[in-house]
């Protein structure tokens, strides 16, 4: 099928681990975006990308770094997981301005002990 | 700062009952408004969507108001059913600057539709 795809679907970390989340989209969306969602917040910007080879900081981008050396990849990376970081991680990607909507993948349960 | 704000927090209601989701924003440059619809262990997907050359917008029993000079717009769901128990998402968005788009949520509101 079409869509967003994730990776890992749940992940254990211990702190100070490090670990890298994988999104992959098969739509040739230029905007890929990674959220992380907590109770009661919403789902909040990390990072995003516009497209191949650029990224910029979203509303919470401490403690993450991403990349999208592929238009169809974008990787979120914890170099040093905090308990903190514990948050179910959502993917998008997207054409804005042209009546689409924005595709989310199922998430990433990442719990950091 | 929390460029969308979203209540109520939860709402329970009746089967067959109508319940209204309200969001207001600040930033003028939004220009596209989605609401999202998320069931337990699954990812956001899109319900219903609004600009704001419109005042309304229906997709089957979900309508979309919008009020341009007030800067809100809310979520109707007619003749409510168990199965649309969910957690809904307002979302805004518009050119932030250098042609880039962020899609920015509010917190969400939790409905569960009593039979």
């Amino acid at each position: 099928n079409a869509g967003v795809t994730q990776t890992p679907k749940f992940r254990v970390l211990k702190t100070g681990q490090s670990m890298t989340l994988l999104c992959a989209q098969d739509m040739n969306h230029e905007y890929m975006y990674w959220y992380r969602q907590d109770p009661g917040m919403g789902l909040r910007l990390i990072h995003y990308s516009v497209g191949e080879g650029t990224t910029a900081k979203g509303e919470v981008p401490d403690g993450y770094n991403v990349s999208r050396l592929k238009k169809q990849n974008f990787l979120l990376g914890l170099e040093s997981a905090a308990p903190s970081q514990t948050s179910v991680y959502f993917c998008a990607s997207w054409i804005p301005g042209q009546g689409e909507t924005a595709f989310f993948g199922q998430g990433t349960r990442l719990t950091v002990v | 700062q929390q460029q969308v704000k979203q209540s109520p927090q939860s709402l329970i209601v009746q089967k067959g009952g109508i319940p209204i989701i309200n969001c207001a924003y600040e930033n003028t440059a939004f220009d596209y408004f989605p609401w999202y619809q998320q069931f337990p262990g699954k990812g956001p997907a899109l319900l219903i969507a609004i600009r704001p050359d419109v005042s309304e917008k229906k997709e089957g029993r979900f309508t979309i108001s919008f009020n341009k000079s007030a800067k809100q717009f809310s979520l109707h769901i007619m003749d409510s059913q168990p199965g649309d128990s969910a957690t809904y998402f307002c979302a805004a968005s518009g050119n932030s600057g250098a042609g880039s788009y962020q899609l920015t949520f509010g917190k969400g509101t939790k409905l569960s539709v009593i039979p």
